[in-house]
């Protein structure tokens, strides 16, 4: 079974330091990865995505995703979080080798950036 | 771009209602679209996806006479919610796609509908 495993339900960071929201997925052939944020009462929006290529990925508000093929690893990164940056993360792979693509997710991860 | 409406965006109903959520693209053609389920402090969980015009693949242990989508044109579906519950009280979230079920597009979520059963 396809699985996108986030190890971590919750990361407290200090405002100005670097965040890392770890990620790891068992999902047959090469996945699309995906990085989503979720705030309180809302849908996701999109923060960045691995397709094939360079292995860090640059995405919104300053967010950046590490790929590692070896370990199945696509963790999420930013060099200085912001208070604002506080919200649920949801990695995601969408399988290519099936006929029917969706998503999966991860269980979410919980940031707190703490002033 | 690529914006998905979802509304209503919250809702309070007694048991045994029914209750509709409906489900836009607003600059794009969704020819696939998705539902999830979200309980507090959990992922998202896919209960179908639909194809424009198709009947919907439901997932495995989703009531295919409790959630009836339909996805009758390319920019709504809806999701109705029959003869509710307090169990079926959740965060619902539907989520549109450009291209067939097999497409590499981009999935474009809405905000989500709180549905409550009193």
């Amino acid at each position: 079974a396809q699985s996108v495993a986030q190890p971590e339900d919750q990361v407290n960071v200090a405002e100005g330091n670097p965040l890392t929201v770890k990620c790891t997925y068992s999902v047959s052939g090469n996945p699309y990865l995906f990085w989503y944020v979720q705030y309180p009462n809302r849908g996701l929006q999109f923060l960045l995505k691995y397709i094939t290529g360079d292995n860090l990925v640059k995405g919104s508000y300053g967010f950046e995703a590490e790929f590692n093929k070896s370990q199945t690893s696509f963790h999420l990164k930013k060099p200085s979080a912001l208070v604002s940056d506080s919200a649920l993360y949801f990695c995601a792979a969408l399988p290519m080798d099936t006929g029917r693509r969706a998503l999966t997710f991860g269980s979410g991860t919980r940031l707190q950036v703490q002033p | 771009g690529a914006v998905v409406s979802q509304h209503p965006s919250w809702v309070i109903c007694k048991s045994g209602t029914s209750v509709k959520i409906e489900c836009r693209s607003l600059d794009f053609q969704a020819t696939t679209m998705f539902w999830y389920r979200q309980f507090p402090k959990q992922s998202l969980m896919l209960m179908a996806t639909s194809n424009e015009g198709s009947k919907a693949t439901y997932e495995q242990g989703v009531e295919k006479d409790k959630f009836l989508i339909n996805h009758a044109s390319l920019t709504l579906s809806t999701l109705t919610v029959t003869s509710a519950h307090p169990e079926d009280s959740s965060f619902y979230i539907c989520s549109a796609r450009q291209g067939s079920v097999s497409s590499n597009q981009p999935q474009h979520f809405g905000d989500g509908t709180r549905l409550s059963i009193l």
